[in-house]
């Protein structure tokens, strides 16, 4: 059974379109973040959810809304795609333990193409 | 603020040669984590080691070792013996420890290429 799943693998759309990704764990943990790999593969922290309440929104443009209908999922929805949108997009989960953060587990990435 | 430098871009060795990807980090936590992940070709993000800054013990698990040095702010990764299969680029993160699990701050990654 895959940890952190997200759907789609590949999504190609044309600019100003609206798409979402899903992703889904079933490790139990209470944190949920998405993270963005842009095409030098720097990898950049977008949001974090714990207990499905938004806790981090890292300067983001408001086209990107997430939304967490419960702590196992965690959705990305992209208003209005631009050519700079771009990129791979990585959801993960992660737990604290004994008041110790752990490694964060990461689902197989979305690359999204803007045309 | 925290930051990770991973200062080599791309490495390239031959096959069986030992190699070593260095981080360099800042943070003012005194609590905080390190990491290590691997993304081969295919594209995931793989998990490969832990640190607590509260334990500095040096690790080593099969041909992979890591050493943690708090007073270089260094969690250097070696490679012992090689192998195609480690070609791949690999990330340093640090996570620092407040309140809830705070998300990883990744360095830029080193392009590892092992040559047959």
């Amino acid at each position: 059974d895959t940890a952190v799943s997200q759907t789609p693998k590949y999504l190609v759309t044309q600019m100003g379109n609206d798409k979402s990704i899903k992703c889904e764990q079933n490790l139990g943990h209470d944190t949920m973040y998405w993270y963005k790999q842009d095409s030098k593969k720097f990898l950049k922290i977008m949001f974090s959810y714990n207990n499905k309440e938004l806790i981090i929104n890292e300067t983001v443009p408001n086209r990107f809304s997430p939304k967490s209908p419960d702590k196992a999922h965690l959705n990305l929805h992209i208003n209005s795609l631009e050519l700079g949108d771009s990129a791979v997009y990585f959801c993960a989960s992660s737990q604290v333990i004994g008041g110790r953060n752990t490694e964060a587990f990461f689902g197989q990435g979305t690359r999204l193409t803007v045309v | 603020a925290q930051k990770v430098t991973q200062a080599q871009t791309e490495i390239s060795v031959v096959e069986k040669e030992d190699v070593t990807l260095d981080c360099v980090y800042e943070t003012r936590d005194t609590t905080y984590y390190l990491f290590w992940y691997k993304q081969p070709p295919s594209g995931e993000l793989v998990f490969l080691i832990r640190r607590n800054s509260f334990d500095e013990q040096n690790e080593i698990s099969g041909r992979y070792s890591w050493n943690f040095q708090k007073s270089t702010s260094s969690f250097n990764f070696t490679i012992t013996a090689s192998q195609v299969v480690d070609s791949a680029v690999y990330f340093c993160a640090l996570s620092e420890a407040v309140s809830g699990n705070t998300p990883l701050v990744f360095g830029k990654g080193t392009r590892l290429s092992v040559i047959a």
